[in-house]
């Protein structure tokens, strides 16, 4: 089975640009998660869905950001405008109920300049 | 509020010795979950284990074990003959069961580097 897919795998753009970021969660996994790496911040949740609707975005940095969950399959995390501290390693995990263990995408490396 | 310390940032050792990283974890609930993941320098997040609160039976698989206490609120991690293919950093995971959310709280992570 194909793991949690992400794209694109790097991303460099300039400040003020807005960014995309696309995630296929597993087949069959009703929860899907985002999260951001940094190395000052560790990794820290932004939101996460349950059979796409949004629980809680409590973790999303500022209105800026912004993500959807169309359907069960596909998710998109948005940077609008981008600036230079979004810079960091963004991750997609999706889960099914009763697992709780996640399993992650690989990454997806944003740079801002 | 849940909270996850790893209070090793860095480890170094040889090739094949044995090396333990400890996970001390807080939560008010009495059903929760604690994971590891593996973080090799590739950069993607591998789940190796998770524990249930209410199997405090310790866990062997291959040259990794895992140390469960809820007494210390621990869960640490042992390779036995460490390689250098161990070298990652190494992250622990709680996520509390009552709250029903799956979110996972992470501690800091511990780099591990094998050397040769």
């Amino acid at each position: 089975d194909a793991g949690v897919i992400q794209s694109p795998r790097h991303e460099v753009t300039e400040m003020g640009q807005e960014v995309t970021l696309r995630c296929k969660p597993i087949s069959g996994h009703d929860y899907l998660f985002w999260y951001r790496q940094t190395m000052m911040r560790g990794l820290e949740l932004l939101i996460y869905f349950n059979n796409n609707v949004p629980i809680d975005d409590s973790g999303m940095p500022e209105d800026r950001f912004s993500a959807k969950m169309p359907n069960a399959s596909f998710s998109t995390l948005k940077i609008q405008p981008s600036e230079p501290r979004d810079s960091a390693v963004y991750f997609c995990a999706s889960t099914s109920i009763g697992w709780h263990e996640q399993f992650f995408g690989p990454g997806t490396r944003l740079t801002v300049l | 509020a849940q909270k996850v310390t790893q209070a090793q940032t860095e480890i170094s050792v040889v090739e094949k010795e044995d090396v333990t990283l400890d996970c001390v974890y807080e939560t008010r609930d009495t059903t929760y979950y604690l994971f590891w993941y593996k973080q090799p320098p590739s950069g993607e997040l591998v789940f190796l284990i998770r524990r249930n609160s209410f199997d405090e039976q310790n866990e062997i698989s291959g040259r990794y074990s895992w140390n469960f206490q809820k007494s210390t609120s621990s869960f640490n991690f042992t390779i036995t003959a460490s390689q250098v293919v161990d070298s990652a950093v190494y992250f622990c995971a709680l996520s509390e069961a009552a709250s029903s959310n799956y979110k996972l709280t992470f501690g800091k992570g511990t780099l591990l580097t094998v050397n040769p």
